[in-house]
């Protein structure tokens, strides 16, 4: 079945650090790829995407590249702030078998960024 | 703002008592998610509905049921609720049964006591 591992946290940065959490997957098709952010007390929203390979989806001056060589979607930041503080979670959704979409998560890596 | 909406926001609730939470899919999207996240478990998928019908389950107890109604909301019941119930139940919405990308609610905070 389809799988998502990405790097464990939490993950302390101080301002103007640069961020990497790393990605990887396991899917049986060609899947989308997704970065989903979920900030403290609120639900998940979609941070950026890519649906095949060498895409790069960015969004907020966060950038994700879709590696198919390396099953590898490892989000990155150039220089993170406090407002960043939050939980990232990688996923993918890929056609099952019964031809309906499959939406799959990693367990999440918690981000803080400390002034 | 998502565009689904979820109530209620904060739910308490003793053991062995049952639950409906309820959800409101965005304008136009079919397919409804409902999943659990705790803090030990992470987000865990329950069962996805599309245009009533269901789709796919997953970790979902006996206890739970969910169903997607005609005007496409949905609800999620819990019930004989137990303390390792406590979590924030999120529901989900796409256009198409799984995808592409998945928009969320703000979530139930569901506390058993």
């Amino acid at each position: 079945g389809n799988s998502v591992t990405q790097m464990e946290g939490p993950v302390t940065l101080s301002e103007e650090a640069f961020l990497t959490i790393n990605c990887t997957y396991t899917a049986t098709g060609y899947p989308s790829l997704f970065w989903y952010v979920q900030y403290p007390g609120e639900g998940l929203q979609l941070l950026l995407k890519a649906t095949k390979a060498d895409d790069k989806g960015s969004n907020k001056g966060f950038e994700a590249t879709y590696r198919k060589e390396t099953t590898s979607f490892h989000l990155e930041k150039g220089s993170v702030q406090v407002s960043d503080s939050a939980v990232y979670f990688c996923a993918l959704s890929d056609r099952s078998g019964a031809g309906s979409y499959q939406l799959t998560f990693g367990k999440g890596t918690k981000l803080s960024v400390i002034p | 703002d998502s565009g689904v909406t979820q109530t209620p926001k904060h739910l308490i609730t003793a053991t062995g008592q049952r639950v409906t939470l309820r959800c409101s899919p965005r304008s136009g999207d079919l397919s409804v998610y409902w999943y659990q996240q705790s803090l030990d478990q992470g987000l865990q998928f329950l069962i996805q509905y599309y245009n009533g019908e269901e789709r796919a389950k997953g970790n979902i107890l006996e206890r739970f049921s969910a169903q997607q109604f005609p005007d496409l909301h949905s609800e999620l019941n819990l019930s004989s609720l137990e303390l390792g119930d406590s979590a924030l139940y999120f529901c989900a919405s796409s256009v198409e049964p799984g995808g592409p990308e998945a928009f969320f609610g703000q979530g139930t905070r569901l506390t058993v006591v």
